[in-house]
């Protein structure tokens, strides 16, 4: 069964500070990406995604991951954060033999002081 | 807008007793999965209904059981509740395996089981 990790589990940063989130992915076939955030009360949004091509992934509000398949690693990264950017964060993989299942990481609480 | 619409948003329920969530998919979105999010874990897989059929199941015991109706919503079913059940439960919605897409999730239910 696939696994997702993410080692970090609350970081703190302030305002204008770079940022990289780690996520490991245990399984060794073809894997499907996400990095999803969970803002205070609201739904879980997708950031970005990976499913083949160019393995540095740029998605919304500035942030990037990229895909180290030799690692098992999909990192999220952001050059300078902003304190709108406080939220949980969520590493997501999809093996696409199994009808979609995502299989989330535990999550990472980003708190970004003003 | 979420574009995924459950409810009730908050319910407080009695252990032992039975609970009924429901979920409208995104338009267009034809297949439903549900999560449940513990506090301070990520979102672990229940199942997925495609088609009006349980598709795939994590691991979650028989208390737990879902529907999907023709017109794509569905409803996830708790018995004998327990302490433990106390949880977010997400929807997510998405196109079927077969035609890609990213999974959109609705904002939860928050279950309280006293």
């Amino acid at each position: 069964a696939q696994s997702v990790s993410q080692h970090n589990h609350h970081v703190i940063l302030s305002e204008a500070a770079s940022l990289e989130l780690g996520c490991n992915y245990s399984y060794g076939g073809t894997v499907n990406l996400f990095w999803y955030v969970q803002y205070p009360g609201q739904h879980l949004q997708l950031l970005l995604k990976y499913f083949s091509g160019d393995p540095l992934v740029k998605g919304i509000k500035g942030f990037e991951a990229e895909f180290i398949k030799s690692k098992f690693s999909f990192n999220l990264r952001k050059p300078s954060v902003q304190w709108s950017d406080t939220a949980e964060y969520f590493c997501a993989v999809i093996n696409p033999g199994s009808a979609r299942q995502l299989t989330f990481g535990s999550g990472t609480q980003l708190t970004v002081l003003p | 807008d979420a574009g995924v619409t459950q409810s009730p948003t908050h319910l407080i329920k009695t252990r032992g007793q039975q609970v009924t969530l429901r979920c409208s998919p995104k338009s267009g979105h034809d297949t439903v999965s549900w999560y449940q999010q513990a506090l301070g874990q990520g979102p672990q897989f229940i199942f997925q209904y495609y088609e009006e059929e349980e598709r795939q199941r994590g691991n979650f015991p028989d208390r737990f059981s879902g529907h999907q109706f023709p017109n794509y919503s569905s409803e996830l079913n708790v018995n004998a509740l327990l302490l433990g059940d106390s949880a977010l439960y997400l929807c997510a919605s998405s196109l079927p395996p077969d035609r890609g897409g990213g999974y959109t999730f609705g904002s939860g239910t928050r279950l309280t089981v006293v």
